[in-house]
């Protein structure tokens, strides 16, 4: 079985902070997909990354990055300069097992992060 | 292009009442699958599809139909709704395959059960 957990269920920062947002998982698979979608207030869930975990560099796409390590079992997300639009509730996600691919997620229960101005 | 459209936005239904939510894509993606998120659980998958004619259950099935007759519709069905299944409901579709395979998610149906 899988499992994931973000333990911050709520981080409040003040614009142009960095905040990083912890990402634990568990799985048994030797390859395995990760995610982190981000839900705003309107509702919707928004992708923003995958990584495979075949894949062990890390990523930075503007002001966000991602610190992948299979040592820890960790995926965690940094935002930088944090800014307002950046407020939302963001999930950390794990797909494996025989399904294979990325299709059955198995998600976190998701940190609301608040950017205050 | 609309991606996977999802309906209604919102219901309210009684105890014992049936209705289907309705989720259709416009990608002709083979995968398509519902989720059902509650406060403080993240998303938990109901049911899924990895094509026309078939699906398979999810984590948390109970109480909910599927069937997939076409690759562009997967509507889901509660029978006999219970208040347990007040809910926000997601539907997603998916490519088949790929490096960079990741689901679409719809924007998601707000269902209370009174």
């Amino acid at each position: 079985a899988q499992k994931v957990t973000q333990a911050q269920t709520e981080i409040s920062v003040v614009e142009k902070e960095d905040v990083t947002l912890d990402c634990v998982y568990e799985t048994r698979d030797t390859t395995y997909y990760l995610f982190w979608y981000k839900q705003p207030p309107s509702g919707e869930l928004v992708f923003l990354i995958r990584r495979n975990s075949f894949d062990e560099q890390n990523e930075i796409s503007g002001r966000y990055s991602w610190n992948f390590q299979k040592s820890t079992s960790s995926f965690n997300f940094t935002i930088t300069a944090s800014q307002v639009v950046d407020s939302a509730v963001y999930f950390c996600a794990l797909s494996a097992g025989t399904s294979g691919s990325a299709r059955q997620l198995t998600f976190g229960s998701g940190t609301q992060l608040t950017v205050l101005p | 292009n609309a991606g996977v459209t999802q309906t209604p936005k919102f219901q309210v239904l009684k105890t014992g009442q049936s209705m289907t939510l309705q989720c259709a894509q416009d990608m002709n993606h083979e995968y398509m699958s519902w989720y059902r998120q509650d406060p403080g659980m993240g998303l938990r998958l109901i049911h899924y599809s990895v094509g026309a004619g078939i699906t398979d259950q999810g984590e948390v099935p109970n109480g909910y139909n599927v069937s997939r007759s076409t690759t562009e519709d997967f509507p889901l069905r509660l029978l006999s709704a219970a208040p347990s299944q007040t809910s926000v409901y997601f539907c997603a579709s998916s490519r088949s395959g790929g490096r960079n395979e990741k689901l679409f998610f719809g924007s998601g149906t707000q269902l209370s059960v009174l």
